[in-house]
């Protein structure tokens, strides 16, 4: 079955901070996702990868950036944290055209 | 932008009622519309994954049906028990781009 691991559940940081968020699957996945999910808004994409070291913009990059160095692993960066940046943060992973394994989320709180 | 609408956007049923929701999207550039269920919680999981026209599928008590030409899908739930309470997700794929998400039907079943 595929495992898609998120570092944390909760994270508290303070403005300014600067954020990681890890990503690791094991399934040999080309396709890497990070989504930030807000009530009322849905599923937004922020970031997403097809290969090692491939990185794309979503819908809503901005403040954010992304790594890529090996292909189970896909990181997210908020470079200084905002307090609109408070959100539940999911990572999904798929192989081409067939359906997203998701990881349980993060519950990033910047206060 | 691209447009995935989902009604009704939360739904409050008995234990042992039917209950169904719709997705909606583009009828252009389809490659397949993705179903998932997302409980409190958990991750999502996908249920389905439809490519044709008139394509249905089924899960247990949960089914789906799909029309391309017109852009629409509905989701099924016969017998609804509190354990199918989740907000459920489509998604439409266009085969070469991300998955786009619509906002989800939230389920609340009463026992």
């Amino acid at each position: 079955d595929v495992k898609v691991t998120q570092s944390s559940r909760y994270l508290v940081k303070r403005t300014g901070e600067k954020v990681f968020l890890e990503c690791v699957q094991d399934m040999d996945h080309e396709n890497m996702f990070w989504y930030r999910q807000d009530p009322g808004l849905g599923l937004r994409l922020i970031y997403f990868s097809y290969d090692v070291k491939m990185k794309e913009k979503g819908d809503i990059p901005e403040g954010y950036s992304v790594s890529r160095e090996k292909k189970e692993r896909f990181s997210l960066i908020l470079e200084s944290a905002s307090t609109n940046q408070t959100s539940m943060y999911l990572c999904a992973s798929s192989l081409p055209n067939s359906p997203l394994h998701f990881g349980n989320g993060t519950r990033l709180t910047v206060t | 932008i691209l447009n995935v609408e989902q009604s009704p956007q939360s739904l409050h049923v008995q234990e042992g009622d039917s209950t169904n929701f719709t997705c909606s999207f583009p009828s252009s550039n389809f490659y397949a519309l993705h179903w998932y269920r997302w409980e409190t919680a958990k991750s999502p999981e996908a249920l389905f994954v439809m490519t044709l026209n008139g394509d249905e599928k089924k899960k247990g008590r949960i089914s789906a049906t799909l029309n391309t030409k017109e852009g629409y899908s509905y989701l099924y739930i016969k017998g609804s028990q509190p354990e199918d309470s989740a907000t459920y997700l489509c998604a439409f794929d266009s085969g070469n781009t991300p998955l786009v998400f619509g906002k989800g039907t939230r389920l609340s079943v009463i026992a």
